[in-house]
């Protein structure tokens, strides 16, 4: 089965620097990666997604960028305030399945 | 609301009670999967309904652990016997299967926490 990788499992910033968080995934079937967002007590929220076509996607201050030759890809997060305070899952997808990484816990610091 | 709906929201139960728990899903959605999520770890797969049919069940799920999404509209988990280790939070989530070429998003549900004691 598929399985991913996610790293780091916290990441500390200044508000208004940049957060980057990685994800490798194993199944080079899988064609389909969104990133949730998991504020304490809450669901997690989808945030942004990319297929396995498109190589970077942008959304306001957050994008991702896959690579499927290496079988990785990555969430950016610009100009961090303290609301992206959270924790961020990457998922997999190969067919319908979701696989997460066991996610990444980021404190913005004001 | 409109998104996924579960109940109860919080479970203390006894071990060896059992206990059911629903999910109703967003209303044209046709796919519905269950995850188990404890502290510092992201949700691990349960099971996968497509409309009525459960396509496919993880290890993870011991036989005390049964679902069922009769008519293809809600879904329930029960767990038989409940044991300490069972305590997490119990997600379900649904989407529409696009096929493809489409964005196969899916929403999860607010979830339901269980403790065993």
């Amino acid at each position: 089965g598929e399985n991913v990788e996610q790293h780091p499992s916290t990441l500390s910033v200044q508000e208004g620097d940049s957060a980057v968080i990685k994800c490798t995934y194993s199944d080079s079937a899988s064609n389909y990666f969104p990133w949730y967002k998991q504020e304490l007590g809450k669901r997690p929220q989808l945030i942004i997604d990319i297929r396995s076509n498109v190589g970077e996607k942008k959304d306001q201050r957050i994008a991702v960028t896959l690579n499927k030759t290496a079988k990785h890809f990555s969430l950016h997060i610009t100009e961090t305030q303290p609301e992206d305070s959270a924790v961020y899952f990457c998922a997999a997808v190969n067919d319908y399945k979701l696989s997460f990484g066991a996610g990444t816990t980021v404190t913005v610091r004001a | 609301d409109t998104g996924v709906s579960q109940d109860p929201r919080h479970k203390i139960t006894k071990r060896g009670q059992n206990v059911t728990f629903r999910c109703d899903p967003i209303s044209e959605h046709n796919r519905l999967y269950w995850y188990r999520q404890t502290l510092g770890q992201g949700p691990e797969f349960l099971t996968y309904f497509q409309n009525e049919a459960q396509l496919e069940k993880s290890r993870l799920l011991s036989d005390r652990f049964s679902a069922e999404r009769p008519k293809g509209s809600f879904s329930t988990l029960e767990i038989q016997r409940t044991e300490q280790g069972d305590s997490a939070m119990y997600l379900c989530a649904s989407s529409l299967d696009y096929g493809r070429t489409g964005r196969p998003e899916a929403f999860f549900g607010q979830g339901t926490r269980l403790t065993v004691v």
